[in-house]
């Protein structure tokens, strides 16, 4: 079975542009989770989705916005890009009940000019 | 606030040896969560911590958890080469249905 994946896997941009990542989940999970990774820290909640449904928002400013679609794929898009943007932004899927833990994808790689 | 931090940080230890990696988080986390993340890759559930006194194992690794101290702790057993790679863990928010990771432990194992 196909893991969780992303696309694209790098992407450069310069500052003030926007950006549209994307990510596919495991067949069978309805829950999508995205995170910030900046070289050598831990991963930074950003939103999480169920149901096409918003269910949680990290602190990031409204330029971070996402959507989930019927298929349950997920769009995180960033406005106004800023060189602090640049990182590894992952997406996590799961089934959704409490106990199950979130399958990460291989991430986008996203550097700011 | 949820906040979890892990000690240490960096990690270098020979092969054959034992360690042990702590997460101390600071309120109640609905459950805990042990990741691997190799250089440039993504991150490997390796276990999932759900009650007081759980105990898992896999391969050299185990893992544990104490709520009433709030701390987790990743033992290595005998350790190898491939055992080298960062290891993050995560409490979990069920209200506000997030991970919180911890700042990562750099564990360089050497022949």
């Amino acid at each position: 079975d196909a893991g969780v994946t992303q696309s694209p896997t790098h992407l450069i941009k310069t500052r003030g542009q926007h950006v549209t990542l994307r990510c596919s989940p495991i067949s069978g999970h309805k829950s999508v989770s995205w995170y910030q990774q900046v070289l050598g820290q831990g991963p930074q909640f950003i939103f999480q989705y169920y149901e096409k449904e918003e269910r949680g928002r990290g602190n990031f400013p409204d330029r971070f916005s996402a959507r989930q679609f019927p298929n349950y794929s997920s769009e995180l898009n960033v406005n106004a890009l800023l060189l602090g943007d640049s990182a590894l932004y992952l997406c996590a899927s799961s089934l959704g009940s409490s106990n199950q833990p979130q399958h990460f994808g291989d991430g986008t790689r996203l550097s700011i000019l | 606030e949820l906040k979890v931090e892990q000690n240490p940080l960096f990690l270098s230890m020979q092969e054959g040896k034992n360690y042990t990696i702590y997460c101390n988080y600071s309120t109640t986390s609905d459950r805990l969560y042990w990741y691997r993340q190799d250089p440039g890759k993504s991150l490997e559930s390796l276990f999932v911590l759900l009650s007081n006194g759980a105990v898992k194992q896999e391969g050299r690794l185990m893992a544990s958890l104490d709520t009433k101290a709030r701390l987790s702790t990743l033992h290595i057993t005998a350790a190898v080469h491939d055992l080298s790679a960062t290891y993050f863990c995560a409490g979990y928010l069920q209200g506000a249905q997030k991970l919180v990771f911890g700042q990562g432990t750099r564990l360089t194992i050497n022949p």
